[in-house]
């Protein structure tokens, strides 16, 4: 079975500053790998995806990640952060093949300061 | 399309009510979900439909009752509800097999 973990509770960061956010993972093969971004009563919005091929996947909003296979990680990154971005963000890990159903990290909540 | 919807908004019952939250959606997506979340917290799985059969239910209590009427519509009703059961219901979709998951805006519900 697989298993992410987040080790980040909360970020803070100013506004303008660079983030990244950190997400372990544990699978025996090469996971699908997902972040996603939470506003406050709001519901997940999909930033980004790995499946497979270049390691460095560009998403929404400025956002990027990078798979490192030897260090089983899915870190999130933005060069700059703009007060909007302060959210709930979840990485999540799922297994391919047959149904999918995602296993989700704790969560990042994400504070930005001006 | 790629929307889900989720209607009411928000819903506050009491104990002894009935009342039921829908989802919606047009992608033809053949995997439907219920999720879940209390606040600061990840969704918890609650029900999967695969091609409109109960394919997975967490262990959730009878009081969550599940439908899936169509390939497009999800409904979960609720019947004698506890106060812990507060909390942000998400509806979901995705294409059957490892694909994302797209997420509805969910319903707030409050038991009083």
């Amino acid at each position: 079975a697989q298993s992410v973990t987040q080790p980040d509770i909360h970020i803070t960061v100013s506004e303008g500053a660079s983030l990244e956010l950190r997400c372990n993972y544990s699978y025996g093969a090469t996971p699908y790998l997902f972040w996603y971004v939470q506003s406050p009563g709001q519901g997940l919005q999909l930033l980004l995806k790995y499946f497979s091929g270049d390691t460095l996947v560009q998403g929404i909003k400025g956002f990027e990640a990078e798979f490192k296979r030897s260090q089983s990680s899915f870190n999130l990154r933005k060069p700059s952060v703009h007060w909007s971005d302060a959210a709930e963000y979840f990485c999540a890990v799922g297994a391919p093949g047959g149904s999918y159903i995602p296993t989700f990290g704790r969560g990042t909540s994400l504070i930005v300061h001006p | 399309d790629t929307e889900v919807t989720q209607t009411p908004k928000h819903l506050v019952m009491g104990m002894t009510n009935k009342k039921s939250l829908k989802c919606e959606q047009h992608m033809g997506h053949r995997a439907m979900y219920w999720y879940k979340q209390k606040a600061k917290k990840p969704p918890e799985l609650m029900f999967v439909y695969s091609y409109e059969k109960l394919s997975i239910n967490e262990s959730v209590p009878s009081r969550f009752s599940p439908e899936c009427p169509n390939s497009s519509l999800l409904n979960l009703h609720l019947h004698a509800l506890q106060p812990e059961d507060s909390a942000l219901y998400l509806c979901a979709s995705s294409q059957r097999g490892a694909n994302e998951q797209f997420f509805g805006p969910g319903t707030r519900l409050t038991v009083l």
